[in-house]
């Protein structure tokens, strides 16, 4: 049972444009939602997190938007930009426990 | 702050031979860490959970024994492959976790190619 969704499995969106990525997920006891960049042959980098009391945060171009009653949460790149091209990886964890990582969506942002 | 290193970054080694992967919490220290390993293309899939002082925790169909972990100092877990094998071959990316917060931090990863 994968318990956090992630979509669309790969982007490619124009340089300028808005990057969007879903993430779903079922377990009401997560309380922390992440979100890592990748790059290829690097470890991932924390990106953005938000938690369950709060519906958006925003750091820069990069904004969580939080949907507690439908279990969604999805990251808008706003300007996107080709150095943003990379893997992005949603992830939810329980209190003190491990995260559940998304599938991962590949992010192409054409010049 | 809350920089995660490994060492090495890659190794090649010879079937049969062990190699030993280094994760330190450099600038905080991680009441946890974490050991993933990720094929190409695909997400992390998390291969074990060690706290400082006590036995590691393996996920379902990790083998312990194969893949021993080390959790000596609230900064430093090692992971060991014993006997590897050209199936081991892969990605091998560590994590450590914050006190208080709970915020995780990943390592630059190790890759691993076995002959």
């Amino acid at each position: 049972q994968q318990q956090v969704k992630q979509s669309p499995q790969s982007l490619i969106v124009q340089k300028g444009g808005i990057s969007i990525i879903n993430c779903a997920y079922e377990n009401t006891a997560f309380d922390y939602f992440p979100w890592y960049q990748q790059f290829p042959g690097k470890g991932p980098a924390l990106l953005i997190a938000i938690r369950p009391d709060v519906s958006e945060k925003k750091e820069g171009r990069f904004t969580i938007s939080f949907n507690k009653s439908a279990k969604q949460f999805s990251l808008h790149i706003m300007d996107s930009q080709p150095g943003d091209s990379a893997t992005y990886f949603c992830a939810a964890r329980a209190p003190a426990g491990k995260s559940t990582f998304g599938d991962g969506t590949t992010l192409t942002v054409k010049p | 702050g809350a920089v995660v290193s490994q060492h090495p970054s890659w190794v090649i080694c010879k079937s049969g031979t062990s190699v030993k992967i280094e994760c330190r919490s450099l600038d905080f220290q991680a009441t946890t860490m974490f050991w993933y390993r990720q094929f190409p293309k695909q997400s992390l899939m998390l291969m074990a959970t060690s706290n400082e002082g006590s036995k590691a925790t393996y996920e379902q169909g990790v083998e312990k024994d194969k893949f021993l972990i080390n959790h000596a100092s609230l900064t430093l877990s090692t992971l060991t492959v014993t006997s590897a094998h050209p199936e081991d071959s892969s990605f091998y990316i560590c994590s450590a976790r914050l006190k208080g917060p709970g915020t995780q931090y990943f390592g630059p990863g190790t890759r691993l190619l076995v002959l």
